[in-house]
């Protein structure tokens, strides 16, 4: 079936960059944009970007421009999200999603010193 | 910017209800929205995309409606698991969701 499995739990300290996996399966992985969305504790849905795993290209907001990168790695079928410069207010659990209809099972990333 | 604006918050309902969510886009979206139901602990799912068309699986007592700016999600007959929090997100070229409304008994 179709399915993404994220990458398990982290503990960064401030200022310190995560890396967040998602393996897809199931499905060809290219032929389907992988979006990342992230929800800090007791908040709302926020998106990340995409990356269009068959070329590479990528699409932030502003808001994360110039901190995240997205990547992958065709040959694992696995998608990276990487956030840098990581403060306090990036704990939440992090999602990757294939469309609206496939989401992974979240990763909790936590920034305390 | 596309901005969803989402209402009511918070809604006490029982068992048995009809219970209403608006959805407002601050430009048009044409029929690019979604609905998803949260519940604690576990990833979005999808009810419906493409304003009304109800994702495989999904009960029948879901249902959207709208296009352009406005948008309602409808579940009728209200049952215990449909207590949760339910999310808009417009999916043009970028995805904006919402502000979620809880559904509480």
């Amino acid at each position: 079936q179709v399915q993404l499995v994220q990458s398990g739990a982290e503990v960064k300290k401030p200022g310190a960059s995560v890396k967040v996996s998602c393996k897809a399966s199931g499905y060809t992985f290219t032929a389907y944009y992988i979006h990342w969305v992230r929800q800090a504790p007791g908040q709302g849905l926020e998106w990340m970007g995409w990356i269009n795993p068959n070329i590479g290209g990528t699409n932030y907001p502003p808001k994360f421009q110039g901190r995240i990168t997205m990547t992958r790695d065709t040959s694992i079928s696995t998608a990276y999200m990487e956030l840098s410069n990581l403060g306090s207010d990036d704990t939440a659990v992090y999602y990757c999603a294939r469309g609206n209809a496939v989401w992974g099972q979240g990763t909790l990333v936590t920034v305390s010193s | 910017d596309i901005q969803m604006t989402q209402s009511p918050s918070t809604l006490s309902a029982s068992v048995g209800d009809t219970v209403t969510i608006t959805c407002r886009a601050s430009q048009n979206i044409n029929s690019w929205l979604a609905w998803y139901q949260q519940k604690p602990g576990k990833a979005p799912k999808l009810l419906i995309h493409q304003a009304s068309s109800l994702d495989n699986g999904v009960p029948s007592r879901f249902s959207g409606s709208g296009s352009g700016t406005q948008f309602t999600l409808i579940i009728t007959s209200l049952q215990p698991d449909d207590f949760a929090t339910y999310y808009c997100q417009q999916y043009t070229s970028y995805w904006t969701f919402g502000q979620g409304t809880k559904v509480e008994i």
